[in-house]
């Protein structure tokens, strides 16, 4: 089983609030990837990658930022949250090219 | 043509049946597939890796066309517990960099009833 770990779980925030959704991997992988996802819909990348000091923009569009200054240890941060920022985000990481993604289990974001 | 691009579904089967998904992708020089289940509000597993000889992992079993570009995953004997989303991801090398990047179809939707 993946060691890839999510924090909060679940989060309620208010509009305006500055928020960091954590993730942590304890397998040394290099590709580490933020995913988006409402509920019954697909996913969508936000933000990937590729090592240390290493970070692109996703295919959609997101008003968030990410770090990667350790290898293990890629969080997310809005600025400013807003109620179109409710979501599920999936952290994710991959030891190649070739491999498969590992997930955490998600924060659900909910900006009142 | 999306990249990856899935049966739109939902399929509704009985237990017991056999159900198949295709996947089909644009990318001839993607390397690497796999099919993911994702069970409601929860994040996407692996289900397995496809390899180009076809593999089985008992009742799954996931096969490769490489001329026609598409993956499939059969489900023999359904159970209640197979009910879930099933994603085909396929390897993209380029997308995101040099490096590529997996890209995710939009997921089958499969509901096992009894």
């Amino acid at each position: 089983e993946a060691d890839i770990y999510q924090t909060p779980r679940y989060l309620v925030i208010g509009t305006g609030k500055k928020i960091t959704l954590e993730c942590s991997q304890t397998m040394g992988h290099d590709k580490m990837y933020w995913y988006q996802q409402d509920p019954g819909m697909e996913l969508h990348l936000i933000h990937y990658s590729y090592g240390v000091n290493s970070t692109e923009k996703g295919d959609l569009s997101s008003e968030s930022t990410v770090s990667r200054i350790r290898t293990e240890h890629f969080p997310l941060t809005l600025e400013s949250a807003r109620p179109s920022h409710t979501s599920q985000y999936l952290c994710a990481s991959s030891g190649g090219a070739y491999s498969p993604l590992h997930f955490g289990n998600g924060t659900r974001l909910t900006v009142t | 043509r999306k990249e990856v691009e899935q049966d739109p579904g939902p399929f509704n089967v009985p237990e017991g049946a056999t159900v198949a998904f295709n996947c089909t992708y644009s990318n001839s020089a993607s390397q690497s597939f796999f099919w993911y289940r994702q069970d409601c509000r929860k994040e996407p597993k692996l289900l397995m890796s496809v390899y180009s000889s076809g593999n089985e992992d008992g009742r799954f079993t996931a096969q490769l066309n490489r001329a026609s570009q598409y993956i499939s995953l059969l489900i023999r004997d359904s159970k209640l517990s197979d009910s879930a989303t099933y994603l085909c991801v396929v390897n993209s090398p380029n997308y995101g960099g040099s490096q590529g990047n997996l890209i995710f179809g939009k997921g089958t939707k499969l509901s096992v009833k009894p």
